[in-house]
């Protein structure tokens, strides 16, 4: 089965340092999301993105969270200046349509702020 | 906005034996209901869903149920094995026909052999 790709699997940062998570969507899926689960607890949304653009947000993702296809295969998720509560397993996910479908998720980066 | 209701937080089960996770809905206009497991190390991995013009739905040894009326959904998992370990998922969509999915807070299912 096609996977999502996530890339690296482990970062660790400095509280206030900008960081950049990678993903690799499934080739022929046109939603992409990120999504972050901390330690414990229940996987939370952060973002959709769909034809170049946002289409929904969460509370979570606030001014210091972009997200960014830069090319026909990367999906990227900044955070500009990382807080300690920002330490979190972030999924990226895609599908092939945005509404009722099946997610599938990536193995995860464990971000870890110091 | 959609809010999710997930029980028990963990469950142990005998091998062989049944597993039932409940999940309570607080928007009567959703219609899609996924269930995820979640084995440790990767991420969520969607094992059925039922969409709200069905009352039941079987893959297997994995079934959901639905009851609109109650607004709740429940996972069974028969003739459970050591496999299914793992954490599972139930979610729902944030309104209807939006792509923000909620998720409960997991249940810890072991199957001891």
């Amino acid at each position: 089965e096609p996977e999502v790709t996530q890339t690296p699997s482990h970062q660790v940062t400095q509280m206030g340092q900008e960081v950049i998570l990678r993903c690799v969507p499934i080739s022929n899926h046109l939603y992409f999301y990120w999504y972050r689960q901390i330690l414990g607890q229940k996987v939370e949304f952060l973002v959709s993105f769909y034809n170049n653009e946002i289409s929904e947000k969460s509370e979570i993702f606030d001014d210091q969270f972009s997200v960014e296809r830069p090319d026909g295969s990367n999906f990227t998720l900044k955070i500009r200046s990382t807080k300690l509560e920002d330490s979190a397993m972030y999924f990226c996910a895609s599908s092939w349509m945005g509404i009722n479908e099946k997610l599938f998720f990536g193995s995860g980066t464990q971000l870890s702020v110091l | 906005g959609e809010n999710v209701e997930q029980h028990p937080s963990t469950l142990s089960v005998q091998e062989g034996d049944s597993a039932v996770i409940k999940c309570t809905y607080s928007d009567s206009a959703s219609n899609y209901f996924p269930w995820y497991k979640q084995e440790l190390g990767k991420g969520p991995q969607l094992i059925i869903d039922i969409r709200s013009n069905v009352g039941e739905k079987k893959d297997q040894r994995i079934a959901v149920t639905l009851n609109k009326t109650a607004k709740h959904f429940s996972l069974h998992i028969t003739e459970t094995q050591p496999e299914d370990s793992a954490v599972y998922f139930c979610a729902a969509p944030k309104t209807v026909n939006n792509n923000d999915m909620r998720f409960g807070a997991g249940t810890r299912l072991t199957v001891k052999p």
